[in-house]
């Protein structure tokens, strides 16, 4: 069973660039499609975007401008960054890999808060 | 933006059938398969129902979608305790930039 595990920092600065890494266990890299997804603190879940082992990637139109995701294939991971980090980008950050053309796997998530 | 639409909240008592419902558009639920997706309090999502009415392993047969047209139903049969979570509906919308929407929502409590 494919798991999935989220680092990064917790606390980001306004303006600032928030980089985030996926780690995939039981699973490889090269299979599926890998995604981001976010959930402000007491709100909905917004999808941020995904990519495809060929680097295919895709992004949800209003973050598309500030978006990037990557894989790093050596090490079984992908990545996410996301700039001009403002309060409204707080959120708990979940990565999630796609099986069967829905979010099949999700990781813990991972909270992270903008402020200076 | 497209948006899928949840009622907040919904209600039923251990043993009742209970219905949330999703509304969306031709761009997203009338052309392409919805997903549920379940939140208990303190976690991350889980998938509940994928492809309209697919239940993946290990989720209990008292879940069940279907679709008609731009909107999508799961349904929660003999509702039990543990039930008490956040629903989110969600499906791939072809606008103009094609993303995946999910919907706002609904809290389902067991009274």
């Amino acid at each position: 069973q494919v798991q999935l595990q989220e680092s990064g920092p917790g606390l980001v600065k306004p303006s600032e660039t928030l980089s985030l890494t996926c780690t995939v266990s039981g699973g490889s890299i090269s299979d599926y499609s890998w995604s981001w997804i976010r959930q402000p603190p007491g709100k909905g879940l917004e999808w941020i975007g995904y990519i495809y082992y060929s680097g295919r990637s895709q992004y949800n139109p209003s973050l598309k401008s500030r978006v990037t995701i990557s894989l790093v294939a050596s090490k079984n991971q992908f990545s996410l960054k996301l700039t001009s980090m403002t309060a409204a980008d707080t959120a708990v950050y979940y990565c999630a890999t796609s099986v069967v053309g829905a979010l099949d796997y999700w990781g813990q998530g991972a909270l992270v808060t903008v402020s200076s | 933006q497209s948006v899928l639409t949840q009622a907040p909240s919904a209600s039923g008592t251990p043993g009742q059938r209970v219905a949330i419902s999703c509304s969306g558009s031709s761009s997203n639920i009338g052309s392409n398969s919805v997903n549920w997706y379940q939140q208990l309090p303190g976690t991350a999502p889980k998938l509940l129902i994928y492809s309209n009415n697919q239940r993946p392993s290990g989720v209990p047969d008292r879940f069940s979608g279907s679709k008609s047209g731009t909107s999508a139903s799961l349904a929660i049969s003999g509702l039990q305790s543990e039930d008490e979570a956040d629903y989110f509906c969600a499906a791939w919308d072809d606008s103009l930039n094609a993303h995946y929407l999910f919907g706002t929502g609904t809290k389902v409590t067991v009274l």
